[in-house]
């Protein structure tokens, strides 16, 4: 694909749901980064994947927060028990390598809120 | 902690006028540093970044330095357009380790009045 792709665009679930975000990085990219943008403040780097493993999860918040990634393309966040607090943005993006220096490349993200 | 702290957090400023945006960190091993610009309802955009052994780079109204000695790097937007509104956020990595994470600030929204 041209570009790194995110669905839903935006979710809105009840609270103690649980929710599934899905991340389509761009093509060849081994790297893959979720992070999370709450209103008005920057983004928070939750968890990094380089092929299908996750050498860096230290980002998650909690253990109701947990990644995959398959075939070295596609991710899913999935966040159990949803509180409100877990209201946010959800940004994928990835990179060619994963090198420091190198381009990480943004979806338009996943707009969660917990009601 | 947040590694890089980015200010202010917003700023209007006249068409035509400059926008400046500064970041300042701690982690003496950081040598390159991204801006990204964020659209609303957009993911964020590399806008422009300094590569190691380079103090300043411009691109077009872009213009971005880096003063390693005081751990602080600014963004300058000249002639600043109603089309440069947007959210900025710096961003501060090693590119000589695996240190594949971004340490990103906390966002500047420019307010470019026509």
């Amino acid at each position: 694909g041209a570009g790194v792709s995110q669905s839903p665009s935006n979710k809105v679930t009840e609270k103690g749901k649980d929710v599934e975000l899905r991340c389509d990085p761009i093509s060849g990219h081994t790297a893959l980064y979720w992070y999370r943008q709450s209103l008005g403040q920057g983004l928070e780097f939750l968890i990094y994947f380089q092929g299908n493993s996750a050498p860096d999860k230290s980002g998650l918040p909690s253990d109701r927060f947990s990644a995959e990634r398959t075939g070295g393309s596609v991710s899913t966040l999935t966040i159990q028990r949803t509180q409100q607090e877990d209201s946010a943005v959800y940004l994928c993006a990835s990179s060619s390598s994963g090198l420091g220096g190198d381009t990480q490349y943004f979806g338009p993200g996943t707009r969660l809120t917990v009601l | 902690q947040q590694q890089v702290k980015q200010s202010p957090q917003s700023l209007i400023v006249q068409k035509g006028g400059i926008s400046i945006i500064n970041c300042a960190y701690e982690n003496t091993a950081f040598d390159y540093f991204p801006w990204y610009q964020q659209f609303p309802g957009k993911g964020p955009a590399l806008l422009i970044a300094i590569r190691p052994d380079v103090s300043e780079k411009k691109e077009g109204r872009f213009t971005i330095s880096v003063n390693k000695s005081a751990k602080q790097f600014s963004l300058h937007i000249m002639d600043s357009q109603p089309g440069d509104s947007a959210t900025y956020f710096c961003a501060a990595t090693s590119p000589y380790s695996n240190d594949y994470k971004l340490s990103f600030g906390a966002g500047t929204t420019v307010t470019v009045r026509a």
